[in-house]
């Protein structure tokens, strides 16, 4: 156990449609990346929050957003989906810049 | 741009072989390397980590090596189980500050009994 949770679990939504994931990690993990990971892919980085602001990003259109609270949660929104968002989503949690990062099990998002 | 491949990208063994996975990655600046492991449809578990200083880290029946000049790595499992079926990812920092990991594809492993 990673300490490290993520709802939904699994998650269809239609094209155009707006979706929500949300990421709960550890009491201390003010630091925060989401990763995109497409069957039979290697996870892709989207972005990283830390202190609730984004301070990275990977090569993913503004469609794909975040938030990260001060309670060590976090979301990511992504607006307009496409067939091709349908993918794992993966959040990892870490103190600051602490090498060793700590993956939630995901959500699973399907678009139809 | 980093990139990084792994060869097999799939790897069917009997219980008890060694095996050895491969990993590549195309920019030799980098500030660790990890290896994971990912369960079917499940999130990442760290097996190991490598600092670009290090040659090598051992965690029981494994071993990761790291040749930073030539971009290579390799995941050497001893006495494999059926367990360890599962698969292998590796993973390359740039930095430790805004960038991220940059994935490889993966090897799926199947350890028959």
């Amino acid at each position: 156990e990673t300490g490290v949770t993520q709802s939904p679990t699994h998650l269809i939504k239609t094209r155009g449609q707006q979706v929500t994931l949300r990421c709960s990690s550890q009491s201390g993990h003010n630091t925060v990346s989401w990763y995109q990971q497409a069957l039979g892919q290697g996870p892709q980085f989207i972005f990283q929050y830390y202190r609730e602001e984004e301070n990275g990003r990977g090569n993913f259109p503004p469609r794909f957003s975040g938030l990260q609270f001060p309670n060590y949660s976090s979301e990511l929104n992504v607006n307009a989906l496409e067939l091709d968002d349908s993918a794992l989503y993966l959040c990892a949690s870490r103190i600051g810049t602490e090498e060793t990062q700590y993956f939630g099990p995901g959500t699973r998002l399907l678009v139809l | 741009k980093q990139e990084v491949t792994q060869i097999p990208a799939a790897l069917s063994v009997p219980e008890g072989e060694n095996l050895v996975l491969n990993c590549s990655f195309t920019d030799s600046a980098i500030y660790n390397l990890q290896w994971f492991r990912q369960d079917p449809g499940k999130g990442l578990t760290s097996l190991l980590l490598i600092q670009s200083s290090q040659r090598e880290q051992t965690s029981g029946r494994l071993n990761a090596s790291l040749d930073k000049s030539s971009g290579r790595s390799t995941l050497y499992i001893a006495a494999s189980q059926p367990g360890d079926s599962a698969t292998y990812l590796c993973a390359v920092l740039r930095d430790n500050y805004g960038q991220n990991f940059v994935f490889g594809p993966g090897t799926r492993l199947s350890v028959l009994p």
